[in-house]
């Protein structure tokens, strides 16, 4: 089993709708959880932290479900500058004090349609 | 605010030429990593470092190699290039803190693009 999933899409979607992605995760002891957004042919960036609570900014929501093992990202009246591929991240502490590693899903291609 | 920078940012290499991709921040992260990222296959770690003097295989280490000689650098030795090793490069950095909580957010350089023929 992969350790971070989700799936690729696309998800086509008609500009000004909601569109909600999943990710699993297999590792229990992850400890942090993160949406990245890569635009086509640029570096992936922090969209946002994903918290126990869940957590809210602006049009976009996060949820972390620790029983089930997913996050999900949740984007709001979307944009077409939405479009691009979201990325679930999973980290997880090693031993040996301070090293974090990340571990990236295969990321949810998004398509949003005038 | 330079962050992270990655040279080159395109590169075309033969069969079995050695080159070295370049990564710096000035962060002063302590925690820096490469990925090489596919069609299809997401991003996977090659290799990463969680400090100067150290270094460790991720992944996918074979065929390339690293150093850490300061908290800056991190550059990425291709030994012996093959068509295999054709890919997008990002070298990442994390670390410091924020407000007095450890940060946990990691950035990217804008990648290098590697085809190897």
């Amino acid at each position: 089993r992969k350790e971070v999933e989700q799936d690729p899409g696309p998800f086509n979607v008609p500009e000004g709708a909601t569109v909600a992605f999943n990710c699993t995760y297999s590792n229990s002891a992850s400890q942090s959880f993160f949406w990245y957004r890569q635009d086509c042919r640029k570096e992936p960036k922090l969209l946002m932290s994903v918290y126990s609570s869940g957590n809210e900014d602006g049009r976009f929501t996060a949820q972390l479900n620790r029983a089930s093992q997913y996050i999900s990202l949740l984007i709001r009246d979307s944009k077409l500058s939405d479009s691009a591929t979201y990325l679930c991240v999973v980290k997880v502490r090693y031993s040996g004090g301070g090293a974090d590693g990340l571990t990236f899903g295969k990321g949810t291609h998004l398509i949003i349609q005038p | 605010n330079a962050g992270v920078t990655q040279t080159p940012k395109f590169q075309v290499l033969k069969t079995g030429q050695s080159m070295t991709l370049q990564c710096a921040q000035d962060m002063n992260h302590e925690y820096m990593s490469w990925y090489r990222q596919d069609p299809g296959m997401g991003l996977r770690l090659i290799h990463y470092s969680v400090g100067a003097g150290i270094t460790d295989q991720g992944e996918v280490p074979n065929g390339y190699n690293v150093s850490r000689s300061t908290t800056e650098d991190f550059p990425l030795r291709l030994l012996s290039a093959a068509p295999s090793q054709t890919s997008v490069y990002f070298c990442a950095s994390s670390g410091g803190t924020f407000r007095g909580l450890r940060n946990t957010e990691a950035f990217f350089g804008q990648g290098t693009r590697l085809t190897v023929v």
